[in-house]
C-alpha cells in the first residue's frame, strides 16, 4: 500500500504571496491532519479533516486554511506569507473515525519564504 | 502552554549501549502515547505506542515504560546501533471521540557512536 504523498516537496515563495500544498492519504484513510515543523517551535498541529469536515484546529492565524475532497485528498493554503511561515509542513493520515489512531506521516513540503 | 516535556534535548550513546528518552505530560485526558523516529529529510515514522492500561510495552529493541501516577513515559532503546541515529519525538493525544490531534515533545537528537 502506498504511503502518504505530499506535493510539491520543495517551494520557495516571497513575502505576501500565497501557497497551496497538497496531500494524498493512504488508500482507505479518511482522516488527514496537518502539522508545521520548525526548529524553534517543533511540531505543531494545524488542523484535521475527516469526511471533508474540519474536526479540530490548532492555534494558527486565519491565514492558514485547508480543505478535504471527497476522495480524502487534502490541501492546505497559506495566504499573505510571512518569513516565519518557513517550515516543513507535514501531512498525516489515519484510518479510524472519531478515535485516536496511528497517524502515518508523509515526507513533508519544505516551504521557504524569502 | 507546552503540554508534553521531553528530555534530554540531545543524547550521545556508544554502540551497544542503552538510550533513554523521557517525557512528561500535564493533560490527564491524554490516553495514547506514541513515539516517532525522524531521519533528516523524512517525515516522522511511528516507532512504538502505548495506552495507559499497561505499564510497559516492548517491540524488539524498543521499550516504552509508562507511569500513569507520575504522568511520565520513557523510551528505552536497547543495544543502540548507529542506524538508530535520528531525532525522536514523544507525543500524546486524547480520544475525545471527535478528532485525533497529536501534541509533540520538543524532540531528542540521538547519536550512536561506534
Amino acid at each position: 500500500k502506498a504511503g502518504v504523498t505530499q506535493t510539491p516537496r520543495y517551494l520557495i515563495k516571497t513575502r505576501g504571496q500565497q501557497v497551496t500544498l497538497s496531500c494524498s492519504p493512504i488508500s482507505g484513510h479518511r482522516s488527514v491532519s496537518w502539522y508545521q515543523q520548525t526548529p524553534g517551535q517543533g511540531l505543531q498541529f494545524l488542523f484535521e479533516y475527516f469526511s471533508e469536515t474540519q474536526r479540530n484546529k490548532g492555534n494558527f492565524p486565519g491565514r492558514f486554511s485547508g480543505r478535504q475532497f471527497s476522495n480524502s485528498r487534502s490541501e492546505m493554503n497559506v495566504s499573505t506569507l510571512e518569513l516565519g511561515d518557513s517550515a516543513l509542513y507535514l501531512c498525516a493520515s489515519s484510518s479510524l473515525a472519531g478515535y485516536t489512531d496511528t497517524q502515518y506521516f508523509g515526507p513533508g513540503t519544505r516551504l521557504t519564504v524569502l | 502552554q507546552q503540554q508534553v516535556k521531553q528530555s534530554p534535548q540531545s543524547l550521545i550513546v556508544q554502540k551497544g549501549g542503552i538510550s533513554i528518552i523521557n517525557c512528561a505530560y500535564e493533560n490527564t485526558a491524554f490516553d495514547y502515547f506514541p513515539w516517532y523516529q525522524q531521519f533528516p529529510g523524512k517525515g516522522p515514522a511511528l516507532l512504538i505506542a502505548i495506552r495507559p492500561d499497561v505499564s510497559e510495552k516492548k517491540e524488539g529493541r524498543f521499550t516504552i515504560s509508562f507511569n500513569k501516577s507520575a504522568k511520565q513515559f520513557s523510551l528505552h532503546i536497547m543495544d543502540s546501533q548507529p542506524g538508530d541515529s535520528a531525532t525522536y519525538f514523544c507525543a500524546a493525544s486524547a480520544s475525545t471521540g471527535t478528532a485525533s490531534k497529536l501534541t509533540f515533545g520538543t524532540g531528542t537528537r540521538l547519536q550512536v557512536t561506534l
